[in-house]
């Protein structure tokens, strides 16, 4: 069992629908969590950062992370045809350490 | 504010040859990050440094991988004979250590052994 599991899609979705991302994990020494935007051809873009259990909201994006049951999500609000990229999930053990990714899911929001 | 810069953006070279790669992370940022992207197995660490120390190496897939960090504002990954399964994107990313602040990615060198 790999640590990070992360369905890679691909997801496609018309403008303006919520979309839904989620990873899971195995190894409960993870307290910190982020989700990456990836375009094609670019670097990894950090987009939520959390730490250990709860929820954070920035604008459009929401992120959840659910210790007990070694789950999060990402949530994007009235998704835009720019929001089309790579949704990487990542998480370490500690602020400054490696971070362990998932393989990252594609989205393609439609015009 | 200058990001992570790496260099080359792209390398083609042959099997055999020397292939060296350039990071030079955020300006005051004390730990650097070595990472390879697949289509098959994702993104993967395969060294980092604290305070131009090798903290965790166990990433680096075999003796033909070194790195180095000479300097807080320089690093180098080097793959000596490179071969065609090294193909991949090479990402360095740089954090503040202690601050619990995330990690800053580079657009990363696109590596292709021929």
């Amino acid at each position: 069992q790999k640590e990070v599991e992360q369905d890679p899609g691909p997801l496609s979705v018309p403008e303006g629908a919520i979309v839904s991302l989620n990873c899971t994990y195995s190894n409960s020494a993870f307290q910190y969590f982020m989700w990456y935007r990836q375009y094609s051809r670019k670097g990894p873009e950090l987009l939520m950062y959390t730490y250990s259990s709860g929820n954070k909201e920035d604008g459009r994006f929401t992120a959840q992370v659910d210790k007990s049951s070694k789950y999060i999500s990402l949530f994007i609000r009235d998704s835009q045809p720019s929001d089309s990229a790579t949704y990487l999930c990542a998480m370490s053990r500690g602020g400054s350490e490696k971070l362990v990714f998932g393989k990252g899911t594609k989205l393609t929001v439609n015009p | 504010d200058a990001g992570v810069i790496q260099s080359p953006r792209h390398e083609v070279t042959e099997m055999g040859q020397e292939v060296t790669l350039r990071c030079k992370p955020i300006s005051g940022h004390n730990s650097l990050f070595w990472y390879r992207q697949t289509m098959m197995r994702g993104l993967e660490l395969l060294i980092y440094f604290n305070n131009n120390v090798p903290i965790d190496d166990s990433g680096m897939p075999e003796d033909r991988f070194s790195a180095k960090m000479p300097n807080a504002s320089f690093s180098t990954l080097k793959i000596q004979p490179s071969e065609p399964r090294d193909s991949a994107v090479y990402f360095c990313a740089s954090s503040l250590r202690d601050t619990n602040q995330p990690q800053h990615f580079g657009d990363g060198t696109r590596l292709s052994i021929l």
